[in-house]
């Protein structure tokens, strides 16, 4: 079945170093969306993408689509403490009308 | 943007009793709501497509007549864990899009911690 694939699962960074996480969808998606989860909280929405190779920025947060939509990352530029959380990707699925969700990375900010 | 509202934020329950969790939209009408199941260090999964007006959609695994949903309205539905057991413990969360299209952004309740006992 249609599966969108994200890692790392865990990412541990000092504080003010740099943060990736990567989906990879195992078909070509109308778009993406990014959502972030505090401890304990509900996903919150963070950004969607929908055009081939489009980049968009929020802040130090960083999103690209790329160019075949099957594949997408986010990165972090200059991790603070409010930044963790557990960063997931999806993607609308081709049969159904519901979302397929990566697995997430955890930002974890080393003490 | 668009709000949704899900209440027990948390319940702790007996072994063998039901438990009933609602999901409102309350300022825009969501034809489809979805029920999600998060266990701990873990994803979010789809238990079930709540349709108004119509049966809900199962997914494989998830027992229908375990998970019972109602969703009689526009703006709410409900997730009844029947006859729950320790092993039902998790966070239950539901989730509708804004505009009722799949490539509009979801929006997630606050989400139902259930500890059954």
């Amino acid at each position: 079945g249609q599966q969108v694939m994200q890692i790392p699962q865990y990412q541990h960074v000092q504080e003010g170093e740099d943060f990736t996480t990567y989906c990879n969808s195992s078909t070509t998606l109308s778009n993406i969306q990014w959502y972030k989860q505090r401890p304990g909280g509900h996903p919150v929405f963070l950004i969607q993408l929908v055009k081939s190779g489009e980049v968009k920025k929020q802040k130090r947060l960083t999103f690209q689509f790329g160019e075949a939509k099957k594949n997408s990352s986010l990165h972090i530029t200059a991790t603070q403490t409010t930044d963790v959380g557990t960063y997931f990707c999806a993607g609308p699925s081709v049969s159904n009308y519901q979302l397929i969700w990566g697995a997430g990375t955890k930002l974890i900010i080393k003490p | 943007g668009a709000v949704v509202s899900q209440h027990p934020s948390w319940v702790i329950c007996k072994s063998g009793t039901s438990v009933k969790i609602e999901c409102r939209s309350l300022d825009f009408q969501a034809t489809t709501m979805f029920w999600y199941r998060q266990f701990p260090k873990q994803s979010l999964m789809l238990m079930a497509t709540s349709n108004e007006g119509s049966k809900a959609t199962y997914e494989q695994g998830v027992e229908k007549d375990k998970f019972l949903i109602n969703h009689a309205s526009l703006t709410l539905s409900t997730l009844t864990v029947t006859s729950a057991h320790p092993e039902d413990s998790s966070f239950y969360i539901c989730s509708a899009f804004g505009q009722g299209a799949m490539n509009t952004e979801a929006f997630f309740g606050q989400g139902t911690r259930l500890t059954v006992v």
